[in-house]
């Protein structure tokens, strides 16, 4: 079976633009978790999703939004790019919020 | 605040070796442990999980230890190989309680020399 895939692997973007990120979970998987990595730190949990809602959100600011979709994929948008936006941005299926997470290969955003 | 505590910060073991990594927590709701491998360039990966009602967990060559009264727990890994050789995070979160995001520690650079 297919683990969790995100696209694209890279992005590029300069201070003030705008920046969408995907994610497909594991096949049977109904919630989606986003996190932020930035160098050198683990990941920060910005949104959860389960079933299409928003179920959690972290300490992350309004410029960060995020939305699941009926076939349990999910984006993430990010508006206003700030330097220290440039992280690695993981997503984590599970099979509902309170299993197991599995994570994707990551997007590595970087803000110029 | 950091919720979780990690240390240490890197670790260099030859090739047999048990790294041992430890990490702390503050906040008694949690009750979900986990430990994550990473590899540069790619997500983490789940290695092995424990919940406070055991005081151990092995699976395979990797062991996690639990102490609960002193908010603590710990990953050994046995027999310790170059492929060994990543990052590794320890996590925490509330299952019980339907908190779930992970609250991750800051990462252990373990280095497997042979």
């Amino acid at each position: 079976d297919a683990g969790v895939t995100q696209s694209p692997t890279h992005l590029i973007k300069t201070r003030g633009q705008h920046v969408t990120l995907r994610c497909s979970p594991i096949s049977g998987h109904k919630s989606v978790s986003w996190y932020q990595q930035v160098l050198g730190q683990g990941p920060q949990f910005i949104f959860q999703y389960y079933e299409k809602e928003e179920r959690g959100r972290g300490n992350f600011p309004d410029r960060f939004s995020a939305r699941q979709f009926p076939n349990y994929s999910s984006e993430l948008n990010v508006n206003a790019l700030l330097l220290g936006d440039s992280a690695l941005y993981l997503c984590a299926s599970s099979l509902i919020p309170t299993d197991t997470q599995y994570f994707g290969p990551g997007t590595r955003l970087t803000v110029l | 605040q950091q919720q979780v505590k990690q240390s240490p910060q890197s670790l260099i073991v030859q090739k047999g070796g048990i790294p041992i990594i430890n990490c702390a927590y503050e906040n008694t709701a949690f009750d979900y442990f986990p430990w994550y491998q990473q590899f540069p360039g790619k997500g983490p990966a789940l290695l092995i999980a424990i919940r406070p009602d055991v005081s151990e967990k092995k699976e395979g060559r990797f062991t996690i230890s639990f102490n609960k009264s002193a908010k603590q727990f710990s990953l050994h890994i046995m027999d310790s190989q170059p492929g060994d050789s990543a990052t590794y995070f320890c996590a925490a979160s509330m299952v019980g309680s339907g908190n779930t995001p992970l609250v991750f520690g800051k990462g252990t650079r373990l280095s497997v020399i042979a």
